[in-house]
């Protein structure tokens, strides 16, 4: 079954800061790596999407890269604000089923 | 933005009762799922339905049943709600079977039961 890792679970850093999240799965099969945003309470938003062929993607500020050999997906923010502030998942989809990591809980200081 | 909604958005109710959560989709996708998640934890899948008439069972167990009789809808139902029943409910819909699928989901649904 795949599983979904992402380090670190939470993460602190000053407003302006570049930043690294990490997802990791343990099955390389998979269709596509899909990152979200979650606010409190709040339902996922859907941030970038790396099919399986693809290395890269950009949006904005987030860059997302996959290397399925290694099992292992980053989402880069780029200057980093106070509204950046949430928690990030990533999920591995596998033509079947979407399997979430629990998540990195990123907080921006102004 | 996705098309996808969820209602009631919060909802407190006694022991016992019987709930209805709704979720509506308006993207036309076939698989619908639902989810649920305490705070700071990882989703859990509980259901989904690969369409019309299709329904099973996901990862997590639970005392909820769904139904899907019409693509657009994917109601969850709780037929005696107990407090271990406090979550949040997430509801999401996608395509399925292609490189480019992508999951919608839903503003949630907060439940607390007393």
């Amino acid at each position: 079954k795949q599983e979904v890792t992402q380090i670190p679970a939470a993460l602190s850093v000053p407003e302006g800061e570049n930043l690294v999240l990490n997802c990791s799965f343990t099955d390389s099969a998979i269709y596509n790596l899909q990152w979200f945003r979650q606010d409190p309470g709040k339902g996922l938003t859907s941030l970038l999407l790396i099919q399986s062929s693809q290395r890269e993607q950009t949006s904005g500020r987030l860059n997302a890269s996959l290397d399925k050999s290694s099992g292992r997906s980053t989402l880069y923010i780029a200057a980093s604000q106070p509204g950046d502030s949430a928690t990030y998942l990533c999920a591995a989809y596998t033509g079947n089923q979407f399997y979430f990591g629990t998540g990195t809980s990123l907080t921006v200081i102004p | 933005e996705a098309d996808i909604y969820q209602t009631p958005r919060y909802l407190v109710i006694g022991t016992g009762k019987k709930i209805t959560l709704e979720c509506s989709q308006t993207m036309g996708h076939d698989k619908m799922y639902w989810y649920q998640q305490d705070p700071g934890m990882e989703l859990h899948l509980i259901h989904y339905s690969y369409g019309v008439n299709s329904t099973e069972k996901g990862d997590l167990s639970s005392e909820s049943t769904v139904s899907r009789i019409r693509t657009e809808h994917f109601p969850l139902t709780l037929e005696s709600a107990r407090p271990s029943h406090t979550s949040q409910y997430l509801c999401a819909s996608s395509e399925w079977g292609g490189l480019d699928t992508e999951a919608f989901f839903g503003q949630g649904t907060r439940l607390t039961v007393v």
